[in-house]
């Protein structure tokens, strides 16, 4: 039984287009992190969301949960190709999703 | 400003081989977790610490050990290699746990690559 789900796996998209990365989790911890991790490197968070409703932005990238549909989403504006990398979401700090590879296409 | 330190970066070994791998943090936090991930995968909890002398299993502990004598370090012993332990190993701190009120991210190690064979 998957705690943690990513979906898509994998994301190639063209720069200027938005896309949202999906998030849904089984664990009973409402607290949902979103890390990224570039080819060969170490993971670098992004965003904590602690509470229902919770949404954090930080310049293209915006991060949402919601709770009572056990789901968070990671959404991406006008896509740029510096954006190219994992992005991983967390439950809590035990149970990590397999990562979405978004490339983005110049 | 150091971090999460993680040594070595890369390691062979053979089947049966043991192997320490270190990790230290000089942000003074009291929590601490040894992950492994696979390719193409997400990480696997293998063991995490609460504060010194305090550790408890995660998701994948079998064929590992930890110990806490320090908050700065959190080394992991690998005692007999098995191929099936090929994988890149990150540690992680964090100020914060679960069971707080506030929480906080967590800060990773660059990793090690391991490969036994």
């Amino acid at each position: 039984e998957l705690k943690v789900e990513q979906n898509p796996l994998f994301l190639s998209m063209q720069e200027g287009k938005n896309y949202t990365i999906y998030c849904n989790y089984s664990t009973t911890s409402d607290r949902l992190y979103w890390y990224r991790q570039d080819p060969g490197k170490s993971l670098e968070s992004l965003f904590v969301l602690l509470s229902n409703g919770a949404v954090k932005q930080e310049g293209r990238l915006m991060a949402s949960l919601d709770t009572k549909a056990r789901l968070s989403t990671l959404h991406i504006t006008a896509a740029v190709h510096d954006l190219s990398a994992t992005y991983f979401c967390a439950s809590n700090k035990f149970y990590f999703g397999s990562g979405t590879k978004l490339n983005v296409k110049p | 400003n150091a971090g999460v330190t993680q040594t070595p970066k890369f390691r062979i070994l053979k089947i049966g081989q043991s192997m320490t791998l270190q990790c230290t943090q000089d942000m003074n936090h009291n929590y601490m977790y040894w992950y492994r991930q696979d390719p193409g995968m997400g990480l696997k909890l293998i063991y995490y610490s609460v504060g010194a002398g305090i550790t408890d299993k995660g998701e994948v502990p079998n064929g590992y050990n930890v110990s806490r004598s320090t908050t700065e370090d959190f080394p992991l012993r690998l005692e007999l290699a098995a191929p099936s332990q090929t994988s890149v190993y990150f540690c992680a701190s964090s100020s914060r746990g679960e069971t707080t009120f506030r929480s906080s991210p967590l800060h990773f190690g660059n990793g090690t690559r391991l490969t036994v064979t």
